[in-house]
């Protein structure tokens, strides 16, 4: 069984809607983590958390710890939000980085 | 802000030929890690690396795989002999104090 499960796996919206994606996940952790895939294959960290929301931009992101789960939110979506965004999670500070299997969003104008 | 750097961004080899890939992290970092990612695949942990030496691996990262710091700054991951298998693309990240985490740009292999 997968410790990271994300969904949807691909999700296409029109530009300027909401647009939500989760993550649960089955093991202890330190720290969420939240990353863009551009085509490129570049990964670029978007956030990092351990408890509560945290906001960058149109970004934001949850997590309930109890429940084990995270969602990533994008507010009026743009094309250039198209990417993959993987949920990740660390079982201890440090330590390697176990990754969801990614969710591909592709945003239409 | 700081970046890791990754080379070559893309690499050709022949089937049974050694390859190295270059990762210089960032320089306060003391944490490094190497993930792959095999075309369409999630991204998959190597091997982590700490205070000079392997803090963890993989049951990917067998006898074939090595990694070493060799200068203080360059992270190298070394794949003594690949297989068509080992095509994929290779991350390097490392982590600072602040736990966040940075990733190199990747180097793209290809066993033919």
């Amino acid at each position: 069984k997968n410790e990271v499960e994300q969904s949807p796996q691909n999700l296409t919206a029109q530009e300027g809607e909401f647009i939500t994606i989760n993550c649960s996940y089955s093991v202890g952790i330190s720290a969420l983590h939240w990353l863009q895939q551009h085509p490129g294959g570049g990964i670029v960290s978007l956030f990092m958390l351990s408890s509560g929301k945290k906001k960058h931009g149109r970004l934001i992101a949850t997590i309930n710890i109890q429940e084990k789960h995270s969602s990533l939110h994008i507010t009026a979506s743009h094309p250039r939000d198209s990417a993959v965004y993987i949920c990740a999670v660390q079982k201890t500070s440090y330590d390697k980085v176990i990754f969801g299997p990614g969710t591909s969003l592709s945003v239409i104008p | 802000e700081p970046e890791v750097t990754q080379t070559p961004s893309h690499q050709v080899t022949q089937m049974g030929q050694e390859v190295i890939l270059r990762c210089v992290p960032i320089s306060n970092h003391l944490y490094f890690y190497w993930y792959r990612q095999i075309l369409g695949q999630k991204v998959e942990f190597l091997v982590s690396f700490y205070n000079n030496e392997i803090s963890e691996k993989s049951e990917i990262f067998d006898d074939q795989f090595s990694v070493e710091r060799p200068d203080g700054s360059n992270f190298t991951l070394k794949i003594r002999s690949t297989k068509l298998e080992d095509s994929a693309m290779y991350f390097c990240a490392s982590i600072g104090t602040g736990e966040k985490l940075f990733f190199g740009s990747g180097t793209q292999l290809s066993v033919l």
